[in-house]
């Protein structure tokens, strides 16, 4: 069945530093979206992608889909405190399959 | 934003027991809801899609007996867990996708806030 695959498992940075987190799946997706989880919270949807190629930004945050629909990578620049937290791709075919997340900690 | 409201947040019962999980969509309509459960340092299983008016759709290898879920109105759907043993303690947690939103296959999950369940 659909796997997706995301890395690494953790990231720890001083703050300021940059982080990114990869996706990859076994098949080609409809679309891929990117969630965050804060501690002892729920996921919350932070973006959508659709097009191959496509990338998009929310102030520090890059998101970017592969051409072959197969990847993405999340990208936050000079990260912060605030940026804790555990960060979700799920890719959509049929159905929307998680990732098992890539925890962030951030050393103020 | 949509809201998605889960509750209990937290329970702890006996083995034996059945426990009910509600998940409400409370500015919108949604016709599907989805269950997830997550076990520690780990993603998100998907456990069913809850279809309002129809029975649900239960993934491979989760126990449709076991893991009643029932989606009787456009607003609510809800998990009961029968006769609970210590190792189907978890976090469980609801998504519901709002109509109109999708541009694409799958709408954006707007999720509650999960429910902890501990069975002793």
């Amino acid at each position: 069945g659909q796997q997706v695959m995301q890395i690494p498992q953790y990231q720890h940075v001083q703050e300021g530093e940059d982080f990114t987190t990869y996706c990859n799946s076994s098949t080609t997706l409809s679309n891929i979206q990117w969630y965050k989880q804060r501690p002892g919270g729920h996921p919350v949807f932070l973006i959508q992608l659709v097009k191959s190629g496509e990338v998009k930004k929310q102030k520090r945050l890059t998101f970017q889909f592969g051409e072959a629909k197969k990847n993405s990578s999340l990208h936050i620049t000079a990260t912060q405190t605030t940026d804790v937290g555990t960060y979700f791709c799920a890719g959509g075919s049929e159905k929307l399959v998680f990732g098992k997340g890539t925890k962030l900690t951030v050393n103020p | 934003g949509a809201v998605v409201s889960q509750h209990p947040s937290r329970v702890i019962c006996k083995s034996g027991t059945s426990v009910k999980i509600e998940c409400r969509s409370l500015d919108f309509q949604a016709t599907t809801m989805f269950w997830y459960r997550q076990f520690p340092k780990q993603s998100l299983m998907l456990m069913a899609t809850s279809n309002e008016g129809s029975k649900a759709t239960y993934e491979q290898g989760v126990e449709k007996d076991k893991f009643l879920i029932n989606h009787a109105s456009l607003t609510l759907s809800t998990l009961t867990v029968t006769s609970a043993h210590p190792e189907d303690s978890s976090f469980y947690i609801c998504s519901a996708e709002k109509p109109g939103t999708a541009i694409s296959y799958n709408s954006p999950l707007h999720f509650g806030n999960g429910t902890r369940l501990t069975v002793t």
